[in-house]
Protein backbone atom coordinates (compact mmCIF):
# COMPACT_ATOMS: atom_id res chain seq x y z
CA UNK A 1 0.00 0.00 0.00
CA UNK A 2 1.16 3.70 -0.47
CA UNK A 3 1.50 6.38 1.90
CA UNK A 4 2.66 9.92 2.41
CA UNK A 5 3.51 11.53 4.93
CA UNK A 6 4.34 15.44 5.13
CA UNK A 7 6.72 16.85 8.25
CA UNK A 8 4.83 19.57 9.91
CA UNK A 9 1.23 20.25 9.56
CA UNK A 10 1.99 24.25 9.95
CA UNK A 11 5.37 25.72 8.55
CA UNK A 12 5.70 29.46 8.52
CA UNK A 13 8.33 31.54 6.78
CA UNK A 14 9.02 34.76 6.71
CA UNK A 15 8.08 36.67 3.22
CA UNK A 16 11.25 36.70 1.14
CA UNK A 17 12.59 33.27 2.86
CA UNK A 18 12.94 30.12 1.79
CA UNK A 19 9.92 27.69 1.43
CA UNK A 20 10.81 24.35 2.33
CA UNK A 21 7.59 21.67 3.27
CA UNK A 22 8.73 17.83 3.34
CA UNK A 23 7.00 15.12 1.74
CA UNK A 24 8.25 11.02 2.25
CA UNK A 25 6.03 8.18 0.80
CA UNK A 26 5.64 4.38 0.84
CA UNK A 27 5.29 3.06 -2.61
CA UNK A 28 6.11 -1.04 -3.18
CA UNK A 29 6.20 0.45 -7.17
CA UNK A 30 7.81 3.28 -8.56
CA UNK A 31 6.16 6.15 -7.99
CA UNK A 32 4.58 8.63 -9.39
CA UNK A 33 4.43 12.06 -6.94
CA UNK A 34 2.65 15.19 -7.36
CA UNK A 35 1.88 18.61 -5.46
CA UNK A 36 -0.71 20.29 -5.07
CA UNK A 37 -1.64 23.97 -3.51
CA UNK A 38 -5.00 24.59 -2.17
CA UNK A 39 -6.21 28.40 -1.82
CA UNK A 40 -9.31 28.55 1.29
CA UNK A 41 -12.21 27.84 -0.09
CA UNK A 42 -10.57 26.25 -3.34
CA UNK A 43 -10.37 22.63 -5.41
CA UNK A 44 -6.31 21.76 -5.76
CA UNK A 45 -3.98 23.24 -8.07
CA UNK A 46 -1.05 21.35 -9.47
CA UNK A 47 2.37 22.80 -8.52
CA UNK A 48 4.52 19.99 -10.37
CA UNK A 49 4.78 16.21 -11.03
CA UNK A 50 7.77 13.77 -11.08
CA UNK A 51 6.53 10.72 -13.32
CA UNK A 52 9.79 9.72 -14.99
CA UNK A 53 12.83 11.23 -16.42
CA UNK A 54 14.46 13.89 -14.69
CA UNK A 55 14.67 13.99 -10.45
CA UNK A 56 14.47 17.91 -10.33
CA UNK A 57 11.37 19.09 -11.31
CA UNK A 58 10.23 22.75 -12.29
CA UNK A 59 6.76 23.72 -11.21
CA UNK A 60 4.54 26.93 -11.57
CA UNK A 61 4.81 30.33 -9.34
CA UNK A 62 8.49 28.75 -8.90
CA UNK A 63 8.47 26.15 -7.00
CA UNK A 64 10.71 23.20 -7.53
CA UNK A 65 11.12 19.79 -5.97
CA UNK A 66 13.48 16.89 -6.36
CA UNK A 67 12.44 13.25 -6.31
CA UNK A 68 14.88 11.03 -4.19
CA UNK A 69 14.44 7.42 -4.27
CA UNK A 70 16.80 6.49 -1.65
CA UNK A 71 15.05 8.45 1.10
CA UNK A 72 11.92 8.14 -0.57
CA UNK A 73 11.38 11.86 -0.38
CA UNK A 74 9.76 14.56 -2.57
CA UNK A 75 10.19 17.82 -0.62
CA UNK A 76 9.35 21.03 -2.02
CA UNK A 77 11.18 24.18 -2.36
CA UNK A 78 10.96 27.93 -3.09
CA UNK A 79 13.73 30.22 -2.74
CA UNK A 80 12.06 33.19 -1.79
CA UNK A 81 8.42 33.42 -0.44
CA UNK A 82 5.67 35.71 -1.47
CA UNK A 83 2.76 36.56 0.74
CA UNK A 84 0.49 34.65 -2.25
CA UNK A 85 2.01 31.33 -1.51
CA UNK A 86 -0.07 31.26 1.91
CA UNK A 87 -2.05 28.38 1.29
CA UNK A 88 -2.41 24.39 1.95
CA UNK A 89 -0.21 22.26 0.24
CA UNK A 90 -0.54 18.38 -0.23
CA UNK A 91 1.74 15.64 -1.68
CA UNK A 92 0.66 12.76 -3.37
CA UNK A 93 1.64 9.37 -4.66
CA UNK A 94 -0.13 7.04 -7.22
CA UNK A 95 1.24 4.03 -9.50
CA UNK A 96 1.45 3.89 -12.86
CA UNK A 97 -2.46 3.21 -13.14
CA UNK A 98 -3.09 6.11 -11.50
CA UNK A 99 -6.43 5.06 -10.67
CA UNK A 100 -6.18 6.51 -6.80
CA UNK A 101 -3.65 9.05 -5.26
CA UNK A 102 -3.05 8.78 -1.98
CA UNK A 103 -3.02 12.38 -0.63
CA UNK A 104 -0.77 13.37 2.76
CA UNK A 105 -2.60 15.41 5.39
CA UNK A 106 -1.45 18.48 4.09
CA UNK A 107 1.19 21.71 5.51
CA UNK A 108 -0.11 24.62 6.20
CA UNK A 109 2.36 27.58 4.90
CA UNK A 110 1.74 31.07 6.78
CA UNK A 111 3.92 33.92 5.08
CA UNK A 112 4.89 36.50 7.62
CA UNK A 113 5.52 40.01 6.28
CA UNK B 1 -10.76 25.59 -22.07
CA UNK B 2 -13.64 25.34 -19.44
CA UNK B 3 -12.30 23.39 -16.14
CA UNK B 4 -13.96 21.79 -13.86
CA UNK B 5 -17.17 22.86 -12.60
CA UNK B 6 -19.07 21.52 -9.70
CA UNK B 7 -22.12 21.99 -8.29
CA UNK B 8 -24.06 22.77 -5.87
CA UNK B 9 -21.25 24.59 -4.23
CA UNK B 10 -22.75 23.98 -0.74
CA UNK B 11 -25.71 21.58 0.70
CA UNK B 12 -27.05 20.86 3.92
CA UNK B 13 -28.65 17.86 5.07
CA UNK B 14 -30.16 15.75 7.37
CA UNK B 15 -29.04 12.69 8.28
CA UNK B 16 -30.43 9.69 7.16
CA UNK B 17 -31.71 11.63 3.86
CA UNK B 18 -29.87 10.97 0.45
CA UNK B 19 -27.70 13.53 -1.44
CA UNK B 20 -26.82 13.80 -5.00
CA UNK B 21 -23.52 15.66 -6.63
CA UNK B 22 -22.97 17.00 -10.20
CA UNK B 23 -19.53 17.25 -12.04
CA UNK B 24 -18.88 18.53 -15.30
CA UNK B 25 -15.08 17.37 -16.17
CA UNK B 26 -12.81 19.19 -18.47
CA UNK B 27 -13.24 19.11 -22.17
CA UNK B 28 -11.23 16.75 -23.60
CA UNK B 29 -10.99 14.62 -20.02
CA UNK B 30 -12.98 11.05 -20.04
CA UNK B 31 -11.25 10.07 -16.36
CA UNK B 32 -13.48 11.48 -13.25
CA UNK B 33 -12.77 10.66 -9.89
CA UNK B 34 -14.08 11.66 -6.56
CA UNK B 35 -12.63 12.20 -3.30
CA UNK B 36 -13.80 13.48 0.33
CA UNK B 37 -12.14 15.80 1.98
CA UNK B 38 -12.60 15.94 5.78
CA UNK B 39 -11.98 19.49 7.44
CA UNK B 40 -8.11 19.20 8.17
CA UNK B 41 -7.62 16.27 6.19
CA UNK B 42 -6.23 15.32 2.92
CA UNK B 43 -8.41 14.14 0.38
CA UNK B 44 -9.28 10.71 -0.07
CA UNK B 45 -9.91 8.29 -2.88
CA UNK B 46 -13.60 7.84 -3.36
CA UNK B 47 -13.45 6.15 -7.20
CA UNK B 48 -12.97 6.74 -10.58
CA UNK B 49 -14.93 6.35 -13.80
CA UNK B 50 -13.67 5.35 -16.70
CA UNK B 51 -15.64 5.69 -19.95
CA UNK B 52 -18.68 5.26 -18.08
CA UNK B 53 -17.36 2.61 -16.08
CA UNK B 54 -16.18 1.86 -12.14
CA UNK B 55 -12.25 1.68 -12.70
CA UNK B 56 -10.93 1.43 -9.09
CA UNK B 57 -12.82 2.28 -5.77
CA UNK B 58 -11.86 3.30 -2.16
CA UNK B 59 -12.52 2.23 1.13
CA UNK B 60 -16.12 4.04 1.27
CA UNK B 61 -19.20 1.78 1.57
CA UNK B 62 -21.91 0.73 -0.81
CA UNK B 63 -24.00 3.65 -0.10
CA UNK B 64 -21.71 6.25 -1.61
CA UNK B 65 -22.16 5.21 -5.70
CA UNK B 66 -21.65 7.27 -8.96
CA UNK B 67 -22.40 7.51 -12.41
CA UNK B 68 -20.72 8.68 -15.26
CA UNK B 69 -23.07 9.92 -18.19
CA UNK B 70 -21.56 9.59 -22.58
CA UNK B 71 -20.67 13.14 -21.98
CA UNK B 72 -18.00 12.67 -19.72
CA UNK B 73 -19.88 14.41 -16.74
CA UNK B 74 -20.38 12.31 -13.49
CA UNK B 75 -22.53 12.08 -10.41
CA UNK B 76 -21.80 10.84 -7.25
CA UNK B 77 -24.76 9.93 -5.17
CA UNK B 78 -24.84 9.13 -1.18
CA UNK B 79 -27.41 7.31 0.52
CA UNK B 80 -28.45 7.20 4.21
CA UNK B 81 -26.56 10.12 5.06
CA UNK B 82 -24.17 10.33 8.45
CA UNK B 83 -22.71 12.86 10.24
CA UNK B 84 -19.38 11.65 9.05
CA UNK B 85 -20.52 12.12 5.90
CA UNK B 86 -20.06 16.27 6.64
CA UNK B 87 -16.82 17.40 3.92
CA UNK B 88 -15.57 18.83 1.26
CA UNK B 89 -16.16 16.42 -1.97
CA UNK B 90 -13.83 17.13 -5.11
CA UNK B 91 -14.58 16.38 -8.41
CA UNK B 92 -11.26 15.67 -10.47
CA UNK B 93 -10.62 14.66 -14.28
CA UNK B 94 -7.93 13.76 -16.10
CA UNK B 95 -7.14 12.61 -19.98
CA UNK B 96 -7.02 9.21 -21.23
CA UNK B 97 -7.50 7.37 -17.98
CA UNK B 98 -3.75 7.40 -17.28
CA UNK B 99 -3.94 10.19 -14.26
CA UNK B 100 -0.70 9.14 -12.85
CA UNK B 101 0.93 10.84 -16.38
CA UNK B 102 -1.56 14.05 -16.29
CA UNK B 103 -2.07 14.60 -13.13
CA UNK B 104 -6.12 15.43 -11.86
CA UNK B 105 -7.50 18.92 -12.69
CA UNK B 106 -9.79 19.12 -9.80
CA UNK B 107 -12.76 20.93 -9.09
CA UNK B 108 -13.81 23.92 -6.38
CA UNK B 109 -15.49 21.06 -4.47
CA UNK B 110 -19.04 20.72 -2.92
CA UNK B 111 -19.50 21.37 0.72
CA UNK B 112 -22.03 19.03 2.11
CA UNK B 113 -22.48 19.56 6.25
CA UNK B 114 -24.91 16.28 7.39
CA UNK B 115 -27.11 17.62 10.64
Amino acid sequence: AQSVTQLGSHVSVSEGALVLLRCNYSSSVPPYLFWYVQYPNQGLQLLLKYTTGATLVKGINGFEAEFKKSETSFHLTKPSAHMSDAAEYFCAVTDNYGQNFVFGPGTRLSVLP
Amino acid sequence: ETGVTQSPTHLIKTRGQQVTLRCSSQSGHNTVSWYQQALGQGPQFIFQYYREEENGRGNFPPRFSGLQFPNYSSELNVNALELDDSALYLCASSPKGDSSIYGYTFGSGTRLTVV
